[in-house]
Formats: structure tokens, C-alpha cells, sequence
């Protein structure tokens, strides 16, 4: 089936631009995840949802970082004012976690290929 | 020090190497560990999924999970030039993020 799919795939900002990145999450999945990944680095966790619900926005790196997931399904993250130091690789993530029934392999996350942000 | 540590690398090997991964943690309640791999300009893509302890093998892919040392590894056998990409780490506990290492890269040469 379809897998997670991001967009854009790549965005050029100038400083101080807001931008909107979007996630379509595999369908069923209950667990929606954004990641950021520097350069040479792991991805780092930014914020997670679970059905429309943001449970934990804790890795959000400041208040011009903002994701909303309305209906439960899509998820768009929005950063307001750009900065260089925004610039990076964002990837969503999704899995059953939260799901009734699900199996054991519930925590397991599948990644969509990542939207490359470069501020200006 | 990182909650997840991982050799960044870069790791060379000849076709037909055995490859040897590793990560060490600090977090003893990390429960779910998986391998990732991913090519460049690509999404993480899921290789391995283990929950506690053991083994497990999955055709030239084994990844090893030793909670008392809290160390884990993957092994990769009869290496492929196709094999070569960056392979991160990653675990957590139920219900919460994933944390990842930094990623070893890996070049396999034919």
C-alpha cells in the first residue's frame, strides 16, 4: 500500500518567510511523529499526535514552530520567520500506536522521504 | 553524552564482508530498538524491529539486542555495493518519541 508522502520534497525560504510543510500519514495509522535532521546528524524528535490530539510538542525548538493535524489524518507543520539555523530536513513519521488490536510491532514508526527546508 | 551513541564512521568494506553496526545507550528503560537505513536524499527506511532483548534474523540482516550491556548491534552478511548508506539506531520506550543515534555510514566496494 501507500506509504507516507511528504510536501514539498524541497523548499527555499528567504529569512523571515513562513513556510508549511505537509504529511499524508499511511491510512489506519493512529500516530502521527516530526522529526528534524541536521545535516550528518539522527533525526530529532519535534512533536507527536495521536489521532488530532498533539500529546507532546516537547522538541518543538521555539514558538515560531507550530503542527496542527485537524482531522487526524494529514498534519502540516508550519514555521513562522524563518531562520538559517531552520534550515534542515524534516521528516514525518506514522505508525498504529494507539490503535486497538494493534500488534506488538505498534511502536514501529515508517518514515516519509522528507521535505529538504533551506532558509536564505 | 547522548542518550544514543553510534560510531558515525565512515565504515569501508570489500563485497561479501560481514558488516558489524553498533549503538550503546544509557536509558535502561528503552523497551523497542530498530535499525533504520537510509540513502541519501531518502526517508528512513525501516530494516529491523526487536523488542527487548534477543535476536533476530531477517535474511542477510540480524540485529542483536543485549539490555544488560546496553548495547546493540546489526550484522550484515555477504555485503552488497547496494548496502551502502547511512544506518541509524533508534529506541524508545512504549509511548514515547523515537530517540536515534548519529548514523554510521557505510560504503561497500565491488
Amino acid at each position: 500500500g501507500a506509504g507516507v508522502s511528504q510536501s514539498p520534497r524541497y523548499k527555499v525560504a528567504k529569512r523571515g518567510q513562513d513556510v508549511a510543510l505537509r504529511c499524508d500519514p499511511i491510512s489506519g495509522h493512529v500516530s502521527l511523529f516530526w522529526y528534524q535532521q541536521a545535516l550528518g546528524q539522527g533525526p530529532e524528535f519535534l512533536t507527536y499526535f495521536q489521532n488530532e490530539a498533539q500529546l507532546d510538542k516537547s522538541g518543538l525548538p521555539s514558538d515560531r514552530f507550530f503542527a496542527e493535524r485537524p482531522e487526524g489524518s494529514v498534519s502540516t507543520l508550519k514555521i513562522q520567520r524563518t531562520q538559517q539555523e531552520d534550515s534542515a530536513v524534516y521528516l514525518c513519521a506514522s505508525s498504529l500506536r494507539g490503535s486497538k488490536g494493534a500488534t506488538p510491532g505498534k511502536e514501529t514508526q515508517y518514515f516519509g522521504p522528507g521535505t529538504r527546508l533551506l532558509v536564505l | 553524552q547522548k542518550e544514543v551513541e553510534q560510531d558515525p564512521g565512515p565504515l569501508s568494506v570489500p563485497e561479501g564482508a560481514i558488516v558489524s553496526l553498533n549503538c550503546t545507550y544509557s536509558n535502561s528503560a528503552f523497551q523497542y530498538f530498530m535499525w533504520y537505513r537510509q540513502y541519501s536524499r531518502k526517508g528512513p527506511e525501516l530494516l529491523m524491529y526487536t523488542y527487548s532483548s534477543g535476536n533476530k534474523e531477517d535474511g542477510r540482516f540480524t540485529a542483536q539486542v543485549d539490555k544488560s550491556s546496553k548495547y546493540i548491534s546489526l550484522f550484515i552478511r555477504d555485503s552488497q555495493p547496494s548496502d551502502s548508506a547511512t544506518y541509524l539506531c533508534a529506541m524508545n520506550q512504549a509511548g514515547t518519541a523515537l530517540i536515534f543515534g548519529k548514523g554510521t555510514t557505510l560504503s561497500v566496494s565491488s
